[in-house]
């Protein structure tokens, strides 16, 4: 069965300075989709960025990118010239090209951004 | 942008009551999902709906368990007998395509008493 985790239960990140959120999985299948959620206290989850398991190329969305290390099962996040706004619950996910209606996430990484 | 909204926002029930979490998926979304996210827990699959019939379930959906797309812009999940393990946050999904990205609502927090 495919595991995510995530061993960063905290971070912290100064306003306008960059962090890396970790998330490594466990999967035998090599096609399928990456994924970062991001949960403020309003509790919506919001997709943060996209990652397909068979593009080389990183995901990249404004201030959010990935590296992907398919080799090593590593999926982080990077957030730079972080913002207050940022400060949340990022959750990574895993979603089986095979199996799309399940997917799993990873326990969950709380940032705090300081002013 | 379109949201899926779940309501109520937080439902306190007796154990052993019947409960109805409900959601409106994105209207033009075909696939609909329920998740739980015990307090502290991970955020854990229940369900898939595709074509008016459940397409995937996980273990956590046992026979208390059900959903319904009772009309064309509902998605529910009921559970018949409530225990205090139920006791979490919901969040209902729903994607536009088989592999694309699925979008949440803001959750229904479950307390059972």
């Amino acid at each position: 069965a495919q595991t995510v985790t995530q061993s960063q239960p905290e971070m912290s990140v100064q306003e306008a300075e960059t962090v890396t959120l970790s998330c490594t999985y466990d999967t035998s299948e090599s096609d399928y989709y990456l994924f970062w959620y991001k949960q403020p206290p309003s509790r919506q989850m919001i997709l943060v960025i996209r990652q397909e398991a068979y593009k080389q190329q990183n995901a990249t969305e404004n201030r959010f990118s990935v590296n992907f290390q398919k080799a090593a099962k590593s999926f982080s996040l990077k957030i730079s010239d972080s913002q207050l706004g940022d400060a949340a619950m990022y959750f990574c996910a895993y979603r089986s090209a095979g199996a799309p209606n399940d997917m799993r996430f990873g326990a969950g990484t709380r940032l705090t951004v300081k002013p | 942008e379109p949201e899926v909204t779940q309501t109520p926002s937080h439902q306190v029930t007796q154990m052993g009551q019947e409960v109805i979490l409900r959601c409106v998926p994105i209207s033009n979304h075909l696939y609909f999902y329920w998740y739980r996210q015990i307090l502290g827990q991970k955020v854990e699959f229940l369900v898939s709906f595709y074509n008016n019939e459940i397409s995937e379930k996980s273990e956590i959906f046992d026979d208390q368990f059900s959903v319904e797309r009772p009309d064309g812009s509902n998605f529910t999940l009921k559970i018949r007998s409530t225990k205090l393990e139920d006791s979490a946050m919901y969040f209902c999904a729903s994607s536009e395509g088989r592999v694309q990205p699925q979008h949440f609502g803001d959750g229904t927090r479950l307390s059972i008493l």
